[in-house]
């Protein structure tokens, strides 16, 4: 069964940072790109990151190019998200993704979810 | 980056009708659409990807259509565990986009 779950979220004030990981398990992480998602508080989703299976390509929205970073371990099924210089706008569910094949761009399963709350 | 425009943003209905949800791209995007659908406190799900190709799993009563710029998800008969808010997703080039979600509550 495939599963993802999050961690590292909570409460950081304005500018401050966080890290947010995603364990992966029950499929072959390393063939596969992965995402980060984020949905504010009663919002709609908007996507954040994605990285491919073999880290040769990564892309960010505009609104968080340049303060966050994502990258991978996969000989620990792992991804994270590197999250500085966060502003209240980054007040989210953040929410690790897996394409459903290969830089395929969309996505078939997805973690629950870790809260990300940015406030003074 | 490419903006999807999705209708309405909320829907009631009984169990049993069928209903319609549309997304308008603001450019060609060929078949590079998927639908998605989101319960309160929960993951999104896949339901459809390249415009009309049913996600393992998923029940035959959803249904999309569309190719270029419109789309539509069709639900042909509502059930009680369908109710939920709906969003589409263009994947064509980055960065990806989302509508705005349609939330399909219970008449």
């Amino acid at each position: 069964e495939v599963q993802l779950v999050e961690s590292g979220g909570g409460l950081v004030k304005p500018g401050g940072s966080l890290r947010l990981s995603c364990a992966a398990s029950g499929f072959t992480f390393s063939s596969y790109s992965m995402n980060w998602v984020r949905q504010a508080p009663g919002k709609g989703l908007e996507w954040v990151s994605s990285i491919s299976s073999s880290s040769s390509y990564i892309y960010y929205a505009d609104s968080v190019k340049g303060r966050f970073t994502i990258s991978r371990d996969n000989a620990k099924n792992s991804l994270y998200l590197q999250m500085n210089s966060l502003r209240a706008e980054d007040t989210a569910v953040y929410y690790c993704a897996r394409d459903h094949h290969d830089q395929s761009y969309y996505f078939d399963y997805w973690g629950q979810g870790t809260l990300v709350t940015v406030s003074s | 980056a490419i903006r999807i425009t999705q209708s309405p943003s909320s829907l009631s209905a009984s169990t049993g009708d069928r209903v319609t949800i549309t997304c308008r791209a603001s450019q060609g995007i060929s078949s590079y659409l998927a639908w998605y659908q989101q319960k309160p406190g929960k993951a999104p799900k896949l339901l459809i990807y390249a415009a009309s190709t049913l996600q393992s799993g998923v029940p035959s009563r959803f249904s999309g259509s569309g190719s270029g710029t419109d789309f539509t998800l069709t639900i042909s008969c509502l059930q009680s565990e369908d109710f939920a808010t709906y969003y589409c997703q263009q994947y064509y080039s980055y960065p990806q986009t989302f509508g705005q979600g349609t939330k399909l509550e219970i008449k």
